[in-house]
């Protein structure tokens, strides 16, 4: 099993809509949970840490189920710039700041 | 200007070719990474370093080596490439301590090992 699990997409979306992605992992220990935001053949860029209880910013907002092992973004009303990659990154609390990736999930927001 | 840079940002090289990549950042942080990124992979960390004197080795360190040569820089060199380290290769930079501390990316060096 992968330590970081996403569904690559891509999600194809009409402006407007809202859509979800979830992301699994497989360190039960693990303590920190992000978003990060890749857009073609750049740096990725946090979007936003992830918090037990659940965080909003704007129109995103993340999830966290520790009992199950997940982590979900949702993003309303959605725009053609949010056109992107979406990394789900899980900080495995190793002793240090030991950041798995998840290979990303594509969204293609359209006219 | 960005805070953290790369050179080269494209190189293509032949195989048994050294190259050395470079970073430098002007966050002030003390904890520099090496990243390599595939087509569906995702980022796996090479090498990481939490201040000059301190290097350590990450998931796929073998066929590469760093220096971290002051605190704004950290160095990745591929002694004798090969073409399965064709990838895109990114810095990172993050504050000291907690678990939580965000990684900030440079735009990334492309290499092509042909």
């Amino acid at each position: 099993r992968k330590e970081v699990e996403q569904d690559p997409g891509p999600f194809n979306v009409p402006e407007g809509a809202t859509v979800a992605f979830n992301c699994t992992y497989s360190n039960s220990a693990s303590q920190s949970f992000f978003w990060y935001r890749q857009d073609c053949r750049k740096e990725p860029k946090l979007l936003m840490s992830v918090y037990s209880s659940g965080n909003e910013d704007g129109r995103f907002t993340a999830q966290l189920n520790r009992a199950s092992q997940y982590i979900s973004l949702l993003i309303r009303d959605s725009k053609l710039s949010d056109s992107a990659t979406y990394l789900c990154v899980v900080n495995m609390n190793t002793g240090f700041q030991k950041l798995v990736f998840g290979t990303g999930t594509r969204l293609l927001v359209s006219p | 200007d960005a805070d953290v840079t790369q050179t080269p940002r494209n190189r293509i090289t032949k195989t048994g070719k050294r190259i050395m990549l470079e970073c430098s950042q002007t966050k002030g942080h003390d904890r520099m990474y090496w990243y390599r990124q595939d087509p569906g992979l995702g980022l796996r960390l090479i090498y990481y370093s939490f201040d000059v004197k301190d290097i350590n080795k990450g998931e796929i360190s073998d066929g590469y080596s760093v220096s971290r040569q002051a605190q704004a820089k950290f160095s990745l060199s591929l002694e004798s490439a090969i073409p399965n380290q064709t990838a895109l290769y990114f810095c990172a930079t993050s504050g000291a301590g907690g678990g939580t501390d965000t990684q900030y990316f440079g735009p990334g060096t492309r290499l092509t090992v042909l």
